[in-house]
């Protein structure tokens, strides 16, 4: 099945103790991104990778990390988590920009306390 | 920098009720534009998207989009809603390799 896999789902952790939040796709799409859905803000983009060991900053990038080291793999670092990165987090991949859809992973919710 | 309004922060409708939700950009040049439905508790799908010939776009669950250039518009229609259309849907846009711009989002609930 095509899909896009997030890991963890829920993640509770503490000012300043790194975490890692993993993304993959199986579809063998080259564009991934990732997203922070925030109340009353929609979505914004944090960073994305056009392809293998090509990443941008989004709109949002302060605080957070990527990288890609593989095709299928996109995952987003917080090297010192605040309390202002408490957020749903969505991973996203798509075949290429422009008008292909994305397809987004099932989410990530995280606590920073 | 491209940007992207939707007028309505949250709807209620009684089921049967028509529906437009409505979407406004900021970019002069060739777009790509996109409705994403997120139900309750799920991650976001594509409802339809628009890029190229006819204007007038259908989507699934008999949902259809309207992309009238001179309005910078693209508005979201369905005639008939029901209960399981509770959800909350994004217009978004990009144009060429350009990030994908999303609108804050309209929350529709639908009632018995």
């Amino acid at each position: 099945e095509a899909q896009v896999t997030q890991n963890p789902r829920y993640l509770i952790t503490v000012t300043g103790k790194k975490l890692t939040v993993t993304c993959s796709q199986n579809m063998n799409h080259e564009y991934m991104s990732w997203y922070r859905q925030d109340p009353g803000l929609g979505l914004r983009q944090i960073y994305y990778s056009m392809n293998v060991e090509v990443t941008d900053k989004g709109d949002v990038p302060e605080g957070y990390k990527v990288s890609r080291k593989e095709k299928r793999n996109f995952p987003l670092i917080l090297e010192s988590p605040s309390p202002n990165q408490t957020s749903l987090y969505f991973c996203a991949s798509s075949f290429r920009q422009g008008h292909h859809t994305q397809y987004f992973g099932p989410g990530t919710r995280l606590t920073v306390l | 920098a491209q940007s992207v309004s939707q007028h309505n922060h949250h709807v209620i409708l009684s089921e049967a009720a028509s529906l437009e939700l409505g979407c406004n950009y900021s970019y002069g040049g060739t777009v790509n534009l996109f409705w994403y439905v997120q139900y309750p508790g799920q991650h976001l799908q594509l409802l339809l998207k628009y890029f190229s010939g006819d204007p007038l776009v259908k989507g699934i669950k008999g949902f259809e989009a309207e992309f009238i250039k001179s309005k910078f518009s693209f508005n979201l229609r369905k005639p008939s809603v029901q209960w399981s259309d509770t959800a909350e849907y994004f217009c978004a846009v990009n144009s060429g390799n350009t990030p994908l711009v999303f609108g804050k989002g309209t929350r529709l609930s639908v009632i018995a």
